[in-house]
């Protein structure tokens, strides 16, 4: 199975700060990395695919990145409805696999 | 656009079965790739199994294999998700979520872009 490494596991952050996010593959993945926002009792919500492709009707300020084997989630500028728990995904191959997620609280 | 709509939330004693349904609606269910995926309180994701369209088959991860079965009902557009010989450990919110393809720099992307909102199941004696 391919493990996806996420960290950090939280950070606190400031309303403006830039945040980013960073998952590393156990191998080779090429770019089918997802990432996912997940607030309190609610579903995970798509934010980026294939890396670095911006879902439709996500804001701007968040995107991705990929060297190697290693991705990065920035947001620009943290907004306050940005304050959640974000998760890499890997779609290269199954069993499909999730990095153990970063939780954003307020500074 | 798809939507998932779930059953609600069960208790089960250790040992007994579960069976979670995720409602279609806006789709067929038999036109989509549907999978499983759990997450136990506090924790991250687990993917349980899910429909893989280069096989035309369902996929289970090994580590439900035996105790997972995912069966659809056509004429209801509902998936169904059954786990058997419960333990406290399966204690979750299990989710369905369709699996579709984007098309990003020329190439298919496998994502979950539709879920449902998650069925807590408590196992405990």
């Amino acid at each position: 199975d391919i493990q996806m490494t996420q960290s950090p596991s939280s950070l606190s952050a400031s309303v403006g700060d830039r945040v980013s996010i960073t998952c590393r593959a156990s191998q080779s993945i090429n770019s089918h990395l997802n990432w996912y926002q997940q607030k309190p009792g609610k579903a995970p919500k798509l934010l980026i695919y294939a890396a670095s492709g911006l879902q439709s009707g996500v804001p701007s300020r968040f995107s991705g990145g990929r060297s190697g084997t290693d991705f990065t989630l920035t947001i620009s500028s943290l907004q306050p409805e940005d304050f959640a728990t974000y998760y890499c995904q890997q779609s290269y191959s199954m069993p499909v696999t999730f990095g153990g997620g970063t939780r954003v609280e307020i500074k | 656009q798809v939507q998932l709509v779930q059953s609600g939330a069960e208790v089960k004693k250790p040992g007994a079965s579960m069976k979670v349904s995720c409602k279609v609606s806006g789709y067929a269910v038999t036109g989509l790739s549907m999978h499983w995926v759990r997450q136990a309180p506090g924790k991250g994701f687990e993917w349980m199994g899910g429909f893989d369209p280069e096989d035309g088959e369902t996929v289970y991860a090994q580590n439900f294999q035996g105790r997972v079965t995912m069966t659809e009902d056509p004429p209801t557009d509902t998936a169904y998700m059954e786990l058997s010989s419960l333990r406290s450990e399966d204690t979750a919110v299990y989710y369905c979520a369709t699996e579709l393809y984007e098309t990003y720099d020329s190439d298919s992307y496998a994502v979950y872009r539709s879920w449902g909102q998650g069925t807590l199941v408590t196992v405990s004696s």
